[in-house]
């Protein structure tokens, strides 16, 4: 089993639909996680970080689930713009310097 | 803004050349990584260090080696290339617990 797992998509949704994503991390103890958005043939960016009690970033919204281990980031109002691949990311069991960066969703956005 | 630079965005070397790839981040920041990024396989970590001078193994280190002579430096070596090192090599920094920004990316082409 992968120490992140998400679904690999795409999801192909219209300009200003809502989509979520969702994310599964295998070890309880993990404490920091993030999304991070690539576009292609680049490198990755940190979207926002996600806290225990949930946060937002305008049209972004991360949330945390520790008793299920699971991440999801919500997109309201969809862009083009937001044609993208967004990866889960959790720090690593075994030391507070490493993160496991899951395989990512991308996501396309049609006019 | 956390600045991080690679020394090139592609570079083509034949088997057996000895590769340097070099990376340099402006934040002070402790840890330094790098990864590499295949299709379908996502971010692996090749080596990450937490100080100068300090290294640790990532997931798949075999085949490289790395230097950190300077806070901000952070280079990767292939010793002997071989063409499954045909990848894109990305560098990251940060601080322990926190988030990672990213360099471009070297795309690496190995003949």
């Amino acid at each position: 089993r992968k120490e992140v797992e998400q679904d690999p998509g795409p999801f192909n949704v219209p300009e200003g639909a809502t989509v979520a994503f969702n994310c599964t991390y295998s070890n309880s103890a993990s404490q920091s996680f993030f999304w991070y958005r690539q576009d292609c043939r680049k490198e990755p960016k940190l979207l926002m970080s996600v806290y225990s009690s949930g946060n937002e970033d305008g049209r972004f919204t991360a949330q945390l689930n520790r008793a299920s281990q699971y991440i999801s980031l919500l997109i309201r109002d969809s862009k083009l713009s937001d044609s993208a691949t967004y990866l889960c990311v959790v720090n690593r069991k075994d030391s507070s310097y490493k993160l496991i960066f899951g395989s990512g969703t991308r996501l396309l956005v049609r006019p | 803004d956390v600045k991080v630079t690679q020394s090139s965005r592609y570079l083509v070397k034949r088997t057996g050349e000895k590769v340097f790839l070099e990376c340099v981040q402006d934040m002070d920041h402790e840890n330094m990584f790098w990864y590499r990024q295949d299709p379908g396989l996502g971010l692996r970590l090749i080596y990450f260090s937490y100080d100068v001078k300090m290294k640790e193994k990532g997931d798949i280190p075999e085949g490289y080696s790395v230097s950190r002579e300077k806070k901000e430096r952070f280079s990767l070596i292939l010793e002997s290339a071989s063409t499954n090192q045909t990848s894109m090599y990305l560098c990251a920094s940060g601080r322990p617990d926190f988030e990672q920004y990213f360099g471009p990316g070297t795309r690496l082409t190995v003949t």
